[in-house]
């Protein structure tokens, strides 16, 4: 499967906790996005990356939430101290060029209990 | 700004006719707009996708057409299926860097 993959697919912790979420894009898009998805919403945008750089960060994105691009290719999301605001499905997307088609992965829907 | 409204908000249709889905934005700058398909429980599937240089596209049962003008886009259904419910998302890329959605469209057509 060449599509974008996210893991895990479902993560219920314990609020306070830390959680960490991986995406692997598909191969040659140098764009990674970060969206989060609530009931009933469309995806939000929370940040994007090409290649390894970090370029734009929504307001949404408080300090709790750091993402990683280290090599260009996989990122990873890290929430800190979940709160029960945190639930939600974070959704990864990729695409080659800034005006490239965003293919949006499966998610990682997490719940904060 | 990077608002989007969709209209209307649930639209139930019997098989075979036809579904509209109107879409307005508010970034006169932009100049592309895409159309996601999601199932339940499922990742938003990119069904189509315009350019500002062009007025319409068609694939197969479903065209987008866009009035720039205005500030709005449209996705056109043909011949409704069972499998074209689902929830409807228009977008319009912001600042040249991320996608601004809507609110989406739940969409039933009636068998």
């Amino acid at each position: 499967d060449t599509g974008v993959s996210q893991d895990p697919r479902h993560k219920i912790t314990k609020r306070g906790q830390n959680v960490t979420f991986r995406c692997d894009p598909i191969s040659e898009h140098n764009r990674l996005y970060w969206y989060r998805q609530t009931l009933g919403q469309g995806p939000e945008f929370l940040t994007y990356f090409q290649n390894e750089a970090q370029l734009e960060k929504s307001r949404l994105l408080s300090d709790r939430f750091s993402a990683e691009r280290p090599k260009g290719s996989f990122s990873t999301l890290e929430i800190q101290r979940t709160e029960q605001g945190d639930s939600a499905m974070y959704l990864c997307a990729s695409s080659f060029g800034p005006e490239g088609e965003q293919y949006f992965g499966p998610g990682t829907r997490l719940t904060v209990t | 700004g990077e608002n989007v409204e969709q209209h209307p908000s649930t639209l139930s249709v019997q098989e075979g006719d036809s579904a509209v889905i109107k879409c307005t934005y508010s970034d006169s700058a932009s100049n592309y707009f895409p159309w996601y398909k999601q199932e339940l429980g499922k990742r938003p599937q990119l069904i189509i996708d315009i350019r500002s240089n062009v007025g319409e596209k068609k694939d197969q049962r479903i065209a987008v057409t866009l009035n720039k003008t205005a500030k709005h886009f449209s996705l056109h259904i043909t011949e409704t299926q069972p499998e074209d419910s689902a929830v409807y998302f228009c977008a319009f890329l912001y600042g040249n860097n991320r996608l601004a959605f809507g609110k989406g469209n739940q969409v039933v057509v009636i068998p």
